[in-house]
């Protein structure tokens, strides 16, 4: 068991650009979420994969985001034209089909939009 | 609607102090569940206790230790003779739907 992975772990982007980052949770975990932290904040939920179906997605997840789990394993989340109101770490966790609740995170990639 | 306040943005204490970090919580469901997370300066999240609503039981692990009220909708926590490790950032949260929903946070300071 090798944890949740996320990648890249720093990304510096200039506006206007897009950029993906991914996510590998723990194998054989079917539920996986997208938070994102900004400075002195707690993470805020953006969206919710149960396998390759995305279930739930926050307000906070405007048109120029997108997010897939094309095969229920890993997940991509996009961002279009970016802004500097995206700066922030973008955290990625799983949960396993045997019940519980406890979420198990990635490190996290730190976006920052010049 | 589910919210959580952490109410102490900062806590600043000597090696060796006991340190209690508040957490209260609001929800209108009958059955959910709470949990608290560390956050070091790495940045990743660590598990650290749930608790769901109908056990209120406080738990003990280690130096750490947890005082659930459902009276109060308090969740809080202790860390015993706090040592410079525990300097974290320490976040409660409640299960809102598929989601947790995370308080602000307190960030821990433990200095020799």
């Amino acid at each position: 068991d090798t944890g949740v992975s996320q990648d890249p772990r720093h990304k510096i982007t200039k506006r206007g650009q897009n950029v993906t980052f991914r996510c590998d949770p723990i194998s054989e975990h079917n539920r996986l979420y997208w938070y994102r932290q900004t400075l002195g904040q707690g993470p805020e939920f953006l969206t919710y994969f149960q396998n390759e179906a995305q279930l739930e997605k926050s307000r906070l997840l405007s048109d120029r985001f997108s997010a897939e789990r094309p095969k229920g394993s890993f997940s991509t989340l996009e961002i279009q034209r970016t802004e500097q109101g995206d700066s922030a770490m973008y955290l990625c966790a799983s949960i396993g089909s045997g019940g519980g609740y406890e979420q198990f995170f990635g490190p996290g990639t730190r976006l920052t939009v010049l | 609607a589910q919210k959580v306040t952490q109410a102490q943005t900062e806590i600043s204490v000597v090696e060796k102090e006991d340190v209690t970090l508040d957490c209260v919580y609001e929800t209108r469901d009958t059955t959910y569940y709470l949990f608290w997370y560390k956050q070091p300066p790495s940045g990743e999240l660590v598990f650290l206790i749930r608790r769901n609503s109908f056990d209120e039981q406080n738990e003990i692990s280690g130096r750490y230790s947890w005082n659930f009220q459902k009276s109060t909708s308090s969740f809080n926590f202790t860390i015993t003779a706090s040592q410079v490790v525990d300097s974290a950032v320490y976040f409660c949260a409640l299960v809102s739907g598929y989601a947790l929903n995370f308080g602000k946070g307190t960030s821990l300071l433990v200095t020799p």
